[in-house]
């Protein structure tokens, strides 16, 4: 079956450090890679995503994400956060079999607190 | 920017009332969702749902959960008996054609207090 594991459950930075968060996949086929962000009292919303082509994708509000396919990983970055980044952040998977109809597979969330 | 509408944004019921929850998807998409996040939890499908029918669903999508697209606009979860696990958000979510899109466009979810 697969399946999203993001290792760090709560990572808490100071403004302007550098962020860091770990996804990694199971599943050995062909698959799309999303990180949502869900605000506190808001919705998800999608960051960045991977179809194919080139495996580092820039998002929106400078994240970036590197999928590594030899690693099953998809880990998001940001060289600087800022308070405004404080959220929960979802990585998740569409694997596609022939047939399936794409539901996404979350991970189970990163909270990131940012400190002013 | 077309969107995903849930209404309510927030039910609190008794435990064994049916609940139902509304959801009106973007215009112009096929594909149409239900995921929940119980609390501190993770996101977790429910069921997909095209062309008129279930598509796939989870586990958690027992015989207690049914849903509808009752017309062109609307998508609704009905959860027929309630129980104090069902208490969650419940995001409704709509996607375009073409497996390769992949993209989900979510909802501001519908908090569900059962009590």
């Amino acid at each position: 079956a697969q399946s999203v594991s993001q290792h760090n459950h709560h990572v808490i930075l100071s403004e302007a450090a550098s962020l860091e968060l770990g996804c990694n996949y199971s599943y050995g086929g062909t698959v799309n890679l999303f990180w949502y962000v869900q605000y506190p009292g808001q919705h998800l919303q999608l960051l960045l995503k991977y179809f194919s082509g080139d495996p580092l994708v820039k998002g929106i509000k400078g994240f970036e994400a590197e999928f590594i396919k030899s690693k099953f990983s998809f880990n998001l970055r940001k060289p600087s956060v800022q308070w405004s980044d404080t959220a929960e952040y979802f990585c998740a998977v569409n694997a596609v079999p022939r047939g399936s109809q794409g539901n996404l597979i979350f991970g189970k969330g990163t909270k990131l607190s940012v400190k002013p | 920017e077309p969107e995903v509408t849930q209404t309510p944004s927030h039910q609190v019921t008794q435990m064994g009332q049916e609940v139902i929850l509304r959801c009106v998807p973007i215009s112009n998409h096929l594909y149409f969702y239900w995921y929940r996040q119980i609390l501190g939890q993770k996101v977790e499908f429910l069921v997909s749902f095209y062309n008129n029918e279930i598509s796939e669903k989870s586990e958690i999508f027992d015989d207690q959960f049914s849903v509808e697209r009752p017309d062109g606009s609307n998508f609704t979860l009905k959860i027929r008996s309630t129980k104090l696990e069902d208490s969650a958000m419940y995001f409704c979510a709509s996607r375009g054609q073409g497996l390769s899109t992949g993209e989900l466009f979510f909802g501001e979810g519908s908090r569900l207090t059962v009590l």
